[in-house]
């Protein structure tokens, strides 16, 4: 199986800040990366897919980079909304395999 | 507006048997490939099974093949889970989720609690 490394697993940010979060593969997926959202007691959001492509109705401060094995998800301007556990996926082949998730917090 | 709906989770002792639902509406349900998702109380994400629109083909998990079943009934617009021999590591939030045609998951349902006691 493929495994998703993502990175950090926790990161304190401010209202305002720009973020990046890192996932890594380990093998070439290509392009067939996603990234979801996901808030306490909620199912996932899907805000990117293949790699860099954004959602639609996901915020433009939303965007995603990389190919091959290393990936980023950027907010570029951190709203209060944005506050909440993000994970990489890879969808290149079954099975499916998740990253460990990244809790963005307040600082 | 797409929904999916999850049912059939619950209490159950280690060893037993449960069957999860998923009840679709607002999209044509056999024009999309479909799986289920679970979450373990505080842990991430773990892909189980994914099955084709038509249900011609299924995928599983290494962690749960040869004890869980997937399929689907295009007619009734439901998804179905068969999980049998169930361990207390199968205890997690189980989603059902669509797939969009770029592979993801673009819908989600708001899942159901499978509790396994040992």
């Amino acid at each position: 199986d493929i495994q998703m490394t993502q990175y950090p697993s926790t990161l304190s940010a401010s209202v305002g800040d720009r973020v990046i979060i890192t996932c890594r593969a380990s093998q070439s997926i290509s392009s067939w990366l996603a990234w979801y959202q996901q808030k306490p007691g909620k199912a996932p959001r899907l805000l990117i897919y293949k790699a860099s492509t954004l959602e639609s109705g996901v915020p433009s401060r939303f965007s995603g980079s990389g190919s091959g094995t290393e990936f980023t998800l950027t907010i570029s301007s951190l709203q209060p909304d944005d506050f909440a556990t993000y994970f990489c996926q890879q969808y290149n082949s079954y099975s499916y395999t998740f990253g460990q998730g990244t809790k963005l917090e307040i600082k | 507006e797409v929904q999916l709906l999850e049912s059939g989770g619950g209490l159950v002792q280690s060893g037993g048997s449960l069957r999860l639902s998923c009840a679709a509406s607002a999209f044509t349900f056999s024009g999309y490939a479909m799986s289920w998702v679970r979450q373990a109380p505080g842990k991430g994400l773990e892909w189980v099974s994914a099955i084709t629109n038509s249900g011609g083909s299924t995928w599983y998990a290494d962690s749960v093949k040869g004890r869980f079943t997937i399929s689907r009934d295009n007619s009734k617009n439901a998804l179905y889970l068969q999980m049998n021999s169930l361990r207390a590591d199968d205890t997690a939030v189980y989603y059902c989720a669509r797939q969009a045609v770029s592979g993801t998951f673009d819908y989600w349902g708001q899942g159901t609690l499978v509790t396994v006691s040992s």
